[in-house]
């Protein structure tokens, strides 16, 4: 069964610290997508990356970076230098083949950046 | 080019009431689909439709809830004797086509309140 674990369920650190949300994985196919959602306290859905299961490329856009890796079934995300902007609920989510394409997500994790 | 348009976006009923949730997805897609937000939770696949079809309804709770998405106009979640504990946030998302390859978009969501 599809299944997605965010271990933890709140971080908060100091504004420009590091910070890296974790993203643990189960599916019985080969063919997936994982997928970031942020959550601002505003409420709405804000997609911020998809990645397919064939391109274990770690990707990096601006302070945001994603560690892919299939061998620990792992998908973590890494804040660098964190804004009190990036304050929200993180949700990591998996979408898996064969037809209809619902997503199964994570509990989330609640970050929360202090100036 | 819009987005996926929910309205209201804020909903109060009283217990016994129905609940109506309109979604309209963005121009081009014929795909659907809702989800549902506990307090403090992930978001939960509840149903995937396709234009007068409904293709998934597995995460869908047996009784009072119903879901449509007819021909023309959009598509509707409908909570008929609404409890306490239909209190959530109610996505739509919406997608130009089936299989992973394809996006799924998300609305601002439904806040439904029954007091």
């Amino acid at each position: 069964a599809q299944k997605v674990t965010q271990a933890q369920t709140e971080i908060s650190v100091v504004e420009k610290e590091d910070v890296t949300l974790d993203c643990v994985y189960e599916t019985r196919d080969t063919t997936y997508y994982l997928f970031w959602y942020k959550q601002p306290p505003s409420g709405e859905l804000v997609f911020l990356i998809r990645r397919n299961s064939f391109d274990e490329q770690n990707e990096i856009s601006g302070r945001y970076s994603w560690n892919f890796q299939k061998s620990t079934s792992s998908f973590n995300f890494t804040i660098t230098a964190s804004q009190v902007v990036d304050s929200a609920v993180y949700f990591c989510a998996l979408s898996e083949g064969q037809g209809a394409q619902k997503l199964v997500f994570g509990q989330g994790t609640r970050l929360t950046i202090n100036p | 080019n819009a987005g996926v348009m929910q309205n209201p976006r804020h909903l109060v009923r009283r217990r016994g009431q129905e609940a109506r949730l309109r979604c309209s997805p963005m121009k081009g897609h014929s795909h659907v689909y809702w989800y549902r937000q506990l307090p403090e939770e992930g978001l939960k696949f509840m149903v995937y439709l396709q234009k007068e079809n409904i293709i998934d309804e597995s995460g869908m709770p047996k009784e009072r809830f119903s879901a449509e998405f007819p021909k023309e106009g959009p598509s509707i979640l409908r909570i008929q004797q609404v409890v306490r504990g239909d209190s959530a946030a109610y996505f739509c998302a919406s997608s130009p086509g089936r299989g992973l390859t394809s996006q799924q978009y998300f609305g601002p969501g439904t806040r439904l309140t029954v007091t």
